[in-house]
Protein backbone atom coordinates (compact mmCIF):
# COMPACT_ATOMS: atom_id res chain seq x y z
CA UNK A 1 0.00 0.00 0.00
CA UNK A 2 0.82 3.90 -0.32
CA UNK A 3 3.44 5.49 2.63
CA UNK A 4 3.47 9.28 3.04
CA UNK A 5 6.81 10.48 4.71
CA UNK A 6 6.60 13.59 5.95
CA UNK A 7 9.20 16.57 7.38
CA UNK A 8 9.63 18.38 9.73
CA UNK A 9 7.73 16.66 12.63
CA UNK A 10 8.20 20.10 13.74
CA UNK A 11 8.68 24.08 11.94
CA UNK A 12 9.32 26.88 14.40
CA UNK A 13 9.39 30.62 12.40
CA UNK A 14 8.91 33.73 13.04
CA UNK A 15 5.52 35.93 11.86
CA UNK A 16 6.17 36.73 8.72
CA UNK A 17 8.79 34.11 7.60
CA UNK A 18 8.48 31.10 5.35
CA UNK A 19 7.91 27.76 6.05
CA UNK A 20 7.95 24.62 4.18
CA UNK A 21 7.13 21.15 4.40
CA UNK A 22 7.95 18.23 2.95
CA UNK A 23 6.36 14.77 2.04
CA UNK A 24 7.40 11.83 -0.27
CA UNK A 25 5.13 9.14 -1.57
CA UNK A 26 5.80 5.55 -2.69
CA UNK A 27 2.75 4.27 -4.89
CA UNK A 28 3.30 6.00 -8.60
CA UNK A 29 -0.12 5.37 -8.80
CA UNK A 30 -0.94 8.08 -6.45
CA UNK A 31 -2.32 11.11 -8.26
CA UNK A 32 -4.42 13.44 -5.71
CA UNK A 33 -2.48 15.18 -3.34
CA UNK A 34 -4.67 17.17 -0.76
CA UNK A 35 -2.65 19.42 2.53
CA UNK A 36 -4.71 19.47 5.76
CA UNK A 37 -4.26 21.84 8.73
CA UNK A 38 -5.74 20.81 11.90
CA UNK A 39 -6.06 23.47 14.74
CA UNK A 40 -5.73 22.09 18.37
CA UNK A 41 -9.00 20.51 19.51
CA UNK A 42 -10.46 20.38 16.06
CA UNK A 43 -11.35 18.54 12.91
CA UNK A 44 -8.50 18.30 9.92
CA UNK A 45 -9.36 20.99 7.25
CA UNK A 46 -8.72 20.89 3.57
CA UNK A 47 -6.47 23.69 3.02
CA UNK A 48 -4.99 23.33 -1.09
CA UNK A 49 -4.48 20.19 -2.76
CA UNK A 50 -2.86 19.21 -5.99
CA UNK A 51 -3.66 16.58 -9.03
CA UNK A 52 -0.85 14.63 -11.03
CA UNK A 53 -1.21 16.89 -14.18
CA UNK A 54 -0.36 19.97 -12.34
CA UNK A 55 3.16 20.67 -10.85
CA UNK A 56 2.26 23.48 -8.96
CA UNK A 57 -0.69 25.03 -7.47
CA UNK A 58 -1.14 28.72 -5.50
CA UNK A 59 -3.56 30.03 -3.27
CA UNK A 60 -2.58 33.80 -1.66
CA UNK A 61 -0.23 32.66 0.52
CA UNK A 62 -0.49 29.34 0.10
CA UNK A 63 1.11 26.95 -2.47
CA UNK A 64 2.30 23.14 -3.36
CA UNK A 65 4.77 21.73 -5.41
CA UNK A 66 4.88 18.32 -7.00
CA UNK A 67 7.66 16.37 -8.59
CA UNK A 68 5.92 13.17 -9.98
CA UNK A 69 9.24 11.81 -11.07
CA UNK A 70 10.23 12.21 -7.26
CA UNK A 71 7.39 11.42 -5.48
CA UNK A 72 7.72 14.41 -3.43
CA UNK A 73 5.15 16.92 -2.75
CA UNK A 74 5.74 20.39 -0.93
CA UNK A 75 3.77 23.18 1.11
CA UNK A 76 4.80 27.02 1.37
CA UNK A 77 3.80 29.21 3.19
CA UNK A 78 4.79 32.96 2.45
CA UNK A 79 4.38 35.74 4.98
CA UNK A 80 3.52 33.64 8.38
CA UNK A 81 0.96 34.62 11.05
CA UNK A 82 0.26 33.25 14.27
CA UNK A 83 -3.18 32.09 13.12
CA UNK A 84 -1.13 29.49 10.95
CA UNK A 85 0.00 27.84 14.02
CA UNK A 86 -1.60 24.60 13.76
CA UNK A 87 -0.85 20.54 12.63
CA UNK A 88 -0.71 20.15 8.64
CA UNK A 89 -0.86 17.00 7.35
CA UNK A 90 -0.11 15.67 3.80
CA UNK A 91 -1.66 12.78 2.27
CA UNK A 92 -1.55 10.94 -1.02
CA UNK A 93 -4.33 9.05 -2.84
CA UNK A 94 -4.64 6.55 -5.94
CA UNK A 95 -7.59 5.47 -5.50
CA UNK A 96 -9.85 6.00 -3.25
CA UNK A 97 -8.36 6.36 0.27
CA UNK A 98 -6.46 9.06 1.84
CA UNK A 99 -2.75 7.98 3.46
CA UNK A 100 -1.78 10.74 5.44
CA UNK A 101 1.88 11.32 6.73
CA UNK A 102 2.54 11.77 10.36
CA UNK A 103 1.85 15.86 10.72
CA UNK A 104 4.22 19.02 10.87
CA UNK A 105 3.26 20.90 14.24
CA UNK A 106 3.94 24.49 13.05
CA UNK A 107 4.64 27.23 15.06
CA UNK A 108 4.71 31.12 14.55
CA UNK A 109 5.88 33.33 16.74
CA UNK A 110 4.88 37.15 17.24
CA UNK B 1 -25.55 20.79 4.99
CA UNK B 2 -24.19 20.01 8.40
CA UNK B 3 -21.56 18.80 8.02
CA UNK B 4 -20.13 15.32 8.63
CA UNK B 5 -21.72 14.80 12.27
CA UNK B 6 -20.88 12.64 14.88
CA UNK B 7 -21.04 11.35 18.39
CA UNK B 8 -20.66 11.73 21.18
CA UNK B 9 -18.13 13.94 20.89
CA UNK B 10 -16.09 12.71 24.61
CA UNK B 11 -16.83 9.25 25.63
CA UNK B 12 -15.08 7.76 28.71
CA UNK B 13 -15.69 4.08 29.56
CA UNK B 14 -14.24 1.34 31.58
CA UNK B 15 -12.01 -1.00 30.06
CA UNK B 16 -14.32 -4.32 28.90
CA UNK B 17 -16.98 -1.97 28.25
CA UNK B 18 -18.43 -2.24 24.34
CA UNK B 19 -18.49 1.33 22.80
CA UNK B 20 -20.38 2.84 20.04
CA UNK B 21 -19.47 5.69 17.81
CA UNK B 22 -21.94 7.42 15.07
CA UNK B 23 -21.39 8.99 11.79
CA UNK B 24 -23.59 10.97 9.82
CA UNK B 25 -22.00 11.53 6.24
CA UNK B 26 -23.02 14.69 4.41
CA UNK B 27 -25.78 13.94 2.13
CA UNK B 28 -24.99 12.60 -1.36
CA UNK B 29 -21.50 11.24 -0.45
CA UNK B 30 -20.97 7.61 -1.40
CA UNK B 31 -17.36 7.24 0.28
CA UNK B 32 -16.96 6.79 3.72
CA UNK B 33 -14.34 6.61 6.18
CA UNK B 34 -13.52 5.73 9.61
CA UNK B 35 -10.19 7.00 10.88
CA UNK B 36 -8.09 7.11 14.17
CA UNK B 37 -5.91 9.78 15.63
CA UNK B 38 -2.93 8.99 18.30
CA UNK B 39 -0.22 11.08 18.99
CA UNK B 40 2.13 8.16 18.36
CA UNK B 41 0.31 6.89 15.40
CA UNK B 42 -1.02 9.90 13.69
CA UNK B 43 -3.90 9.36 11.42
CA UNK B 44 -4.71 5.71 10.81
CA UNK B 45 -7.13 4.47 8.22
CA UNK B 46 -9.28 1.99 9.99
CA UNK B 47 -12.08 1.07 7.29
CA UNK B 48 -13.71 2.66 4.15
CA UNK B 49 -17.25 2.45 2.66
CA UNK B 50 -18.25 2.83 -0.93
CA UNK B 51 -22.02 3.17 -1.44
CA UNK B 52 -22.54 1.55 2.21
CA UNK B 53 -20.75 -1.60 0.72
CA UNK B 54 -17.56 -2.26 3.43
CA UNK B 55 -14.13 -2.17 0.74
CA UNK B 56 -10.91 -2.09 2.96
CA UNK B 57 -11.14 -3.15 6.38
CA UNK B 58 -7.35 -4.30 6.56
CA UNK B 59 -6.74 -1.30 9.11
CA UNK B 60 -9.05 -2.47 11.59
CA UNK B 61 -6.60 -3.53 14.50
CA UNK B 62 -8.38 -6.34 15.85
CA UNK B 63 -11.70 -8.56 16.05
CA UNK B 64 -12.48 -6.05 19.13
CA UNK B 65 -13.64 -3.49 16.20
CA UNK B 66 -16.50 -3.99 13.63
CA UNK B 67 -18.08 -1.45 11.70
CA UNK B 68 -21.16 -1.24 9.82
CA UNK B 69 -23.20 1.37 7.12
CA UNK B 70 -26.89 0.23 7.57
CA UNK B 71 -27.43 2.97 4.91
CA UNK B 72 -26.55 5.98 2.82
CA UNK B 73 -27.41 8.26 6.45
CA UNK B 74 -25.55 6.11 9.12
CA UNK B 75 -22.47 4.12 10.22
CA UNK B 76 -20.97 3.42 13.63
CA UNK B 77 -18.01 1.97 14.56
CA UNK B 78 -18.12 -0.10 17.66
CA UNK B 79 -15.25 -1.48 20.10
CA UNK B 80 -16.08 -4.17 22.11
CA UNK B 81 -14.60 -5.17 24.00
CA UNK B 82 -13.07 -1.87 24.92
CA UNK B 83 -8.96 -1.87 26.23
CA UNK B 84 -7.12 1.30 27.39
CA UNK B 85 -4.99 1.14 24.82
CA UNK B 86 -7.93 2.17 21.99
CA UNK B 87 -8.19 5.42 23.31
CA UNK B 88 -7.47 7.89 20.43
CA UNK B 89 -9.82 10.14 18.50
CA UNK B 90 -11.63 8.78 16.23
CA UNK B 91 -12.80 10.95 12.88
CA UNK B 92 -15.49 10.15 10.65
CA UNK B 93 -14.98 11.51 6.86
CA UNK B 94 -16.98 11.42 3.68
CA UNK B 95 -16.45 12.13 0.11
CA UNK B 96 -17.65 12.43 -3.03
CA UNK B 97 -16.50 10.19 -6.36
CA UNK B 98 -13.24 8.49 -6.34
CA UNK B 99 -10.32 11.03 -5.12
CA UNK B 100 -12.69 13.65 -3.92
CA UNK B 101 -12.19 16.31 -0.97
CA UNK B 102 -12.42 14.18 2.28
CA UNK B 103 -14.61 16.45 5.25
CA UNK B 104 -13.90 15.23 8.56
CA UNK B 105 -16.30 15.62 11.37
CA UNK B 106 -15.36 17.14 14.39
CA UNK B 107 -14.12 13.85 16.24
CA UNK B 108 -14.77 11.46 19.23
CA UNK B 109 -12.21 11.56 21.95
CA UNK B 110 -12.47 7.97 23.59
CA UNK B 111 -10.99 7.43 26.74
CA UNK B 112 -10.91 4.28 28.27
CA UNK B 113 -9.78 3.92 32.00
Amino acid sequence: GENVEQHPSTLSVQEGDSAVIKCTYSDSASNYFPWYKQELGKRPQLIIDIRSNVGEKKDQRIAVTLNKTAKHFSLHITETQPEDSAVYFCAASGYSTLTFGKGTMLLVSP
Amino acid sequence: DAGVIQSPRHEVTEMGQEVTLRCKPISGHDYLFWYRQTMMRGLELLIYFNNNVPIDDSGMPEDRFSAKMPNASFSTLKIQPSEPRDSAVYFCASSFGDGGEAFFGQGTRLTVV
